[in-house]
């Protein structure tokens, strides 16, 4: 199935750190949307953004809707355990198309 | 609002049955996805409804996988005959149409042996 590019796979990081994950891909989206899964559970949203070159912020998240409409960036600042988890991106064609399309997906693992 | 609601939970059947799994929608959404969720190839979408019509079934893996949704608030997808392979996590999500994000279920874990 269509997938979008996410990048990296995985980070191991230390609490307190910042981290960064970004998603591209071929197409262009009207809606990217970013969300967290927990281990068996279903995926979470976090933020959505809906506007080219939009900046937002949710807490210690920031996300961005790439200029290109091609591309989404998500920053977590000082992280803490309970970030753990797979972060996922979403891009929506949105208008009668209406089709949700999710990224391969980053997996997140913070040490105390 | 109860938000998505998937059963079972968990479901273990033997090769060649049939399964059918079963999602409720946020009251008032009007798209229905299903998606399949595995290690190898992630969060794969399977077929969309917007007001409970089919949109695209362009991810349905093959003619063993059906997916109806006959009214606003409940939809199925069926596997018949199962096959070990199918082994997944099968997530419903539910959306209002347009450019709005979609709410997951807890998803169905499924074995076949």
């Amino acid at each position: 199935g269509q997938q979008l590019n996410q990048s990296p796979q995985s980070m191991f990081i230390q609490e307190g750190e910042d981290v960064s994950m970004n998603c591209t891909s071929s197409s262009i989206f009207n809606t990217w949307l970013w969300y967290k899964q927990d281990p068996g559970e279903g995926p979470v949203l976090l933020i959505a953004l809906y506007k080219a070159g939009e900046l937002t912020s949710n807490g210690r998240l920031t996300a961005q809707f790439g200029i290109t409409r091609k591309d989404s960036f998500l920053n977590i600042s000082a992280s803490i355990p309970s970030d753990v988890g797979i972060y996922f991106c979403a891009g929506l064609y949105g208008g009668a198309t209406n089709k949700l399309i999710f990224g391969t997906g980053t997996l997140l693992a913070v040490q105390p | 609002d109860a938000g998505v609601i998937q059963s079972p939970r968990h479901e273990v059947t033997e090769m060649g049955q049939e399964v059918t799994l079963r999602c409720k929608p946020i009251s008032g959404h009007n798209s229905l996805f299903w998606y399949r969720q595995t290690m190898m190839r992630g969060l794969e979408l399977l077929i969309y409804f917007n007001n409970n019509v089919p949109i695209d079934d362009s991810g349905m893996p093959e003619d063993r996988f059906s997916a109806k949704m006959p009214n606003a608030s409940f939809s199925t997808l069926k596997i018949q005959p199962s096959e070990p392979r199918d082994s997944a996590v099968y997530f419903c999500a539910s959306s209002w149409g347009g450019n709005t994000e979609a709410f997951f279920g807890q998803g169905t874990r499924l074995t076949v042996v």
